[in-house]
């Protein structure tokens, strides 16, 4: 299993303006996914992460309005750019089981933004 | 491309009742299927998963799922439902793309007194 930090767990910002997500894990993987979850929806997700390569991104997602690092094997981060209010979701963090591959994922608990 | 379905956007039961929550799936090899809750201002919990084996799977808080491949379904049951089991239930499937989760639209359930 893995635990996952993601901070902050919650946030209001203004509008124009950008937040930055921080998603840290316990142990190495190869692997980190980010999710969006609206208002009354389900999660849908963002882009693919992967420690020393650039995130492949979902339909409907673009690295201007989502910037992703992946420093290390631990870490990454999802910047919401520009925010406006229709940015307001629950951001997710993800990874899945290093020890059952293309298995089971773990998430974090999620960071609750809000644009005023 | 896999793709999940739950029928139900919202169901109410009784507390004591029994509970089946619907999920059918799109995937062109056997997937490897979750169930997951959510409660109010909550992560992600998982309930249960289906990998292989027994196409009937027990997980935690006395739910259990069962994988029919002939009906490209994966049913979330509990025999009798606690007020507490009021959340968000979604069910996820795991298939071509590694690790990568797709998730049904969640399906809310009410428990009445």
């Amino acid at each position: 299993s893995a635990v996952i930090s993601q901070k902050p767990s919650r946030d209001i910002c203004q509008r124009g303006t950008s937040l930055t997500i921080q998603c840290q894990v316990d142990s190495q993987v190869t692997m980190m996914f980010w999710y969006r979850q609206q208002p009354g929806q389900s999660l849908t997700l963002i882009a693919t992460a992967n420690q020393g390569s650039e995130a492949t991104y979902e339909s409907g997602f673009v690295i201007d309005k989502f910037p992703i690092s992946r420093p290390n094997l631990t870490f990454s981060t999802l910047t919401v750019s520009n925010m406006s209010p229709e940015d307001s979701s629950i951001y997710l963090c993800s990874v899945e089981d290093q020890g059952a591959p293309n298995t089971e994922a773990f998430f974090g608990q999620g960071t609750r933004l809000t644009v005023v | 491309a896999q793709s999940v379905t739950q029928p139900d956007i919202h169901i109410t039961v009784s507390e004591g009742a029994s509970l089946e929550l619907r999920c059918n799936y799109s995937y062109g090899a056997t997937p490897y299927l979750f169930w997951y809750v959510q409660s109010p201002g909550q992560g992600l919990q998982l309930l249960l998963k289906y990998f292989s084996g027994d196409t009937l799977v027990q997980g935690i808080k006395g739910f259990e799922a069962e994988f029919k491949r002939s009906q490209s379904s994966f049913n979330l049951r509990k025999p009798s439902v606690h007020w507490s089991d009021a959340a968000e239930y979604f069910c996820a499937v795991v298939g071509t793309n590694a690790g990568k989760s797709t998730f049904g639209d969640g399906t809310t359930l009410t428990v009445k007194p």
